[in-house]
């Protein structure tokens, strides 16, 4: 168990609003990384963070913003939300001595009306 | 072409028999590679690291190839527990540093 929550688990919302998810950490891990997950795609990078304030742009960042002011949480925001946006968002944290090893915390599903 | 791809099933086997998945990823420079499971409706979990030797956990045993940029899982004396989806994972080095690049995933269900 690498001490990761995410939170809201469920969401469902309408097209337009903004969303926040979080996640959570209480082992002062250093990277943090937001992934989507849908039928056929795999698990696909949005953000990723390397350290308080330092995030940096994944695979599929388009709508979507970070933020980390504090080591222990890592906020997902889509600013005004899509239905192209439903999916289940995963995030992660990296351990072991090369930190490539990563933990997923336990999701949160979004479904855009 | 994909970074990682894999055949994604479903496989379907009976208890006791033995399964092969396999995975092909495209960067030559990639360094890590791993194996995640994960069941339905959660967050995929970490199921063994893939070393260039091979190396085996149990009845789990993961090869890699590369010169051919393959990676293979082989399942032994299936059990029920095993059906999930098995995801192939490659480390991205032309990103920045600790990105993975995940599979698609295979599925398996082991049935009675």
């Amino acid at each position: 168990d690498a001490g990761i929550t995410q939170s809201p688990r469920h969401k469902v919302t309408e097209t337009g609003t903004p969303v926040t998810l979080r996640c959570h950490q209480t082992e002062n891990h250093r990277y943090m990384y937001w992934y989507r997950q849908d039928p056929g795609h795999g698990l696909r990078l949005i953000h990723y963070s390397y350290g308080v304030k330092d995030t940096d742009k994944g695979e599929v960042s388009d709508g979507y913003s970070v933020s980390r002011s504090k080591t222990e949480d890592f906020l997902l925001t889509l600013e005004s939300a899509t239905s192209s946006q439903t999916s289940v968002y995963f995030c992660a944290i990296t351990e072991g001595l090369a930190e490539e090893t990563q933990y997923f915390g336990p999701g949160t599903r979004l479904l855009v009306l | 072409r994909k970074e990682v791809e894999q055949d994604p099933g479903p496989f379907n086997v009976p208890e006791g028999a033995t399964v092969a998945f396999n995975c092909t990823y495209s960067n030559s420079a990639s360094q890590s590679f791993f194996w995640y499971r994960q069941d339905c409706r959660k967050e995929p979990k970490l199921l063994m690291s893939v070393y260039s030797s091979g190396n085996e956990d149990g009845r789990f045993t993961a090869q890699l190839n590369r010169a051919s940029q393959y990676i293979s899982l082989l399942i032994r004396d299936s059990k029920l527990s095993d059906s999930a989806t098995y995801l192939c994972v490659v480390n991205s080095p032309s990103g920045s540093a600790r990105q993975l690049t995940f599979g698609s995933g295979t599925q398996l269900t082991v049935l009675p």
